[in-house]
């Protein structure tokens, strides 16, 4: 079944400064991979997604990478501000197969004021 | 409109005690899905409705944990003779087709087997 990967587990940026994490995954037949946002105590919450036929999505200050062929996706945050501070996951499905979300392990963000 | 609610939040068991979990997904979504998010975890996949269809039920982790969805809308999650692994959030997301669509989640149910 798919394996995804994600790294680093923590991630602390200054505010206003930039952050990335990045997600590998196994399974080549995965086509979406959703980003959720989920902060302590709350449920998880969709920021941005992006399927296989696109290689970049940007809304507002934030953005996915996907490169297929290397069978990784990243997230970036630019300007970063507190509210940003939470845990992030990764996941990664075959859509129009059996529609699971297959879960990294997640990264705990902070922004430091 | 409404997001996906679970009830209860939050519930204390003793070890070998049955729970049963409610999920009341978003109105008109075909697909709903139970996940089970240990602490520090990311979410981890149980089993998939598509209508009152149980399509796949390949990580319920033992035959103690079993799901309905009976008119395709309301899902139970029970977990029959409780065990201390047990002890994690169960959410619960719905899709509208479940095709490609984004999956809404509930706030979990947090479950403490003691």
């Amino acid at each position: 079944g798919e394996n995804v990967e994600q790294h680093p587990s923590t991630l602390s940026v200054q505010e206003g400064d930039s952050a990335v994490i990045k997600c590998t995954y196994s399974d080549s037949a995965s086509n979406y991979f959703p980003w959720y946002k989920q902060e302590l105590g709350k449920r998880p919450q969709l920021i941005i997604d992006i399927r296989s036929n696109v290689g970049e999505k940007k809304d507002q200050r934030i953005a996915v990478t996907l490169n297929k062929t290397a069978k990784h996706f990243s997230l970036h945050i630019t300007e970063t501000q507190p509210e940003d501070s939470a845990v992030y996951f990764c996941a990664a499905s075959v859509q129009g197969g059996n529609e699971k979300l297959t879960f990294g392990t997640g990264t705990r963000l902070t922004i430091i004021p | 409109g409404a997001g996906v609610s679970q009830s209860p939040r939050y519930k204390v068991a003793k070890r070998g005690q049955d729970v049963a979990l409610r999920c009341d997904p978003i109105s008109g979504h075909v697909s709903l899905f139970w996940y089970q998010q240990a602490l520090g975890q990311g979410p981890e996949f149980l089993t998939y409705f598509q209508n009152e269809a149980q399509l796949d039920k390949s990580g319920l982790p033992s035959d103690r944990f079993f799901a309905e969805r009976p008119e395709g809308s309301v899902s139970t999650l029970k977990i029959q003779r409780t065990q201390q692994e047990d002890s994690a959030v169960y959410l619960c997301a719905s899709s509208f087709t479940g095709r490609g669509e984004t999956q809404y989640f509930g706030p979990g149910t947090r479950l403490l087997v003691l």
